[in-house]
């Protein structure tokens, strides 16, 4: 029972455009949602997170979209250099402080 | 500021050997998360810590694995009778109780068995 789900394993984008990458989810218990990035042999790294009673949160070049009617998050990346190239990870809870439920992965390529 | 650190970054054993592995967390933080992760699925949730209290474990975690952070600090996680089903990557995470639910990583164990 995948909770939550990354339906694209992988998305190519243009070196200096915008890089979207989407995340559904089908508890409507999560309460808080949270982006990984993840370069090979490292762990993940936080990069952005976003309450249940928000639909918005920036940080620098991350913006994350949290549709809670939809059941639909998204992460925004603008502008996307080559370094942005790694596997991006969304995950959730159902409590501040308690476990991540984590998606597949969609594998960012950001070609010169 | 140092990040959390785990120990040994990889590990090859024969099947049915028993291994352990450590998790320093970040060192304010009073929360430790055990996870693994095989070849391209997202991190499993194993078990955490609050302080020396194991709050929470997976059903993933069967009679052969067994997690302790005996003084609230550092974390072991050890497997007996390792099979080649347990062959993945080991992460751990830390996170301090009251700022949020941001969960920072370690760079994982690697395990491997043969």
């Amino acid at each position: 029972d995948q909770q939550v789900k990354q339906n694209s394993p992988s998305l190519s984008v243009q070196e200096g455009r915008i890089s979207i990458l989407n995340c559904d989810y089908t508890n409507s218990m999560f309460d808080y949602f949270l982006w990984y990035k993840k370069y090979p042999a490292e762990g993940p790294t936080f990069l952005i997170s976003i309450s249940s009673i928000k639909d918005k949160n920036e940080d620098g070049r991350f913006t994350v979209f949290l549709n809670k009617s939809a059941k639909h998050l998204s992460l925004h990346i603008v502008p996307s250099p080559p370094g942005d190239s790694a596997v991006y990870f969304c995950a959730a809870s159902v409590r501040q402080g308690g476990k991540l439920i984590f998606g597949q992965g969609t594998e960012l390529s950001v070609k010169p | 500021d140092t990040g959390v650190s785990q120990d040994p970054r990889h590990k090859i054993t024969k099947r049915g050997q028993n291994v352990t592995f450590r998790c320093d967390p970040i060192s304010e933080h009073n929360r430790l998360y055990w996870y693994r992760q095989t070849l391209g699925q997202g991190p499993e949730f194993l078990t955490y810590f609050q302080n020396e209290a194991q709050l929470e474990k997976s059903r993933l975690l069967s009679d052969r694995f067994s997690a302790e952070r005996p003084k609230g600090s550092f974390s072991t996680l050890e497997i007996q009778r390792t099979e080649q089903g347990d062959s993945a990557m080991y992460l751990c995470a830390s996170s301090l109780s009251g700022t949020g639910d941001e969960q920072y990583f370690g760079p994982g164990t690697r395990l491997t068995v043969t």
